[in-house]
């Protein structure tokens, strides 16, 4: 089966500038999860959906950050303006269910690495 | 919120030792623990979970234990071999009890020199 799309894997943009990654998850995921990983930390979460509901948003920077997930499927993450510290790799995540139950691991994308100049 | 704090953050063995990873975490409510690889240039794939209900989970030449009085969970790998060279990061969530999303570590650079 086909995995978790991501475009555009590679992209460089000066600071104050704006740039949106796209995702598409497993087809029949109904969680999708974005996530921020900085050069040699962990996956830090962003945001997670439930089908087309925010489930949580907690760690998002809400002044330049903006994720949706229209019809439940695709999902698109944006960043406006950026900022030096933004440079990192978005992770896009789908699972068919949710942490912890038989369907609920996590299927990752290739990422999309971005570069704030 | 949840915090997963991951030691060493760089592993060299010799093929054929076995290599420990430790995490512990700060939430007594988290009941699901999974590990992920991430090989140089590529997306973190899971390689073994367990659950708050067992001490420990084993896979081949992996396993998982788990104290959940001291909350600290460890990876361990026998039989290293070249190919087991990665990025492991652990995590943590309150898995069937809600809809939390993991917590990862920070990571272990695992190096197997042949």
């Amino acid at each position: 089966e086909a995995g978790v799309a991501q475009s555009p894997r590679y992209k460089i943009i000066e600071k104050r500038q704006s740039v949106a990654f796209w995702c598409n998850p497993i087809s029949g995921h109904a969680t999708l999860y974005w996530y921020q990983q900085i050069l040699g930390q962990g996956p830090k979460l962003l945001i997670q959906f439930q089908n087309n509901g925010v489930v949580d948003d907690s760690q998002l920077p809400k002044d330049r950050f903006s994720a949706e997930r229209l019809k439940g499927v695709d999902s698109t993450l944006k960043i406006q303006p950026a900022k030096l510290e933004d440079s990192a790799v978005y992770l896009c995540a789908s699972s068919l269910g949710t942490p912890g139950l038989n369907t609920g691991e996590l299927f990752f994308g290739e990422g999309s690495r971005l570069t704030v100049l | 919120g949840e915090n997963v704090e991951q030691h060493p953050s760089t592993l060299s063995v010799q093929e054929g030792d076995s290599a420990v990873i430790k995490c512990t975490y700060s939430d007594s409510a988290s009941n699901y623990f999974p590990w992920y690889k991430q090989e140089l240039g590529k997306r973190p794939q899971l390689i073994i979970d367990i659950r708050s209900n067992v001490g420990e989970k084993k896979d081949q030449r992996i396993a998982v234990t788990l104290n959940k009085t001291a909350k600290h969970f460890s990876l361990h790998i026998t039989e290293t071999q070249p190919e087991d060279s990665a990025v492991y990061f652990c995590a943590a969530s309150q898995g069937d009890t809600g809809r939390r999303a993991l917590t990862f570590g920070s990571g272990t650079r695992l190096q197997v020199q042949p």
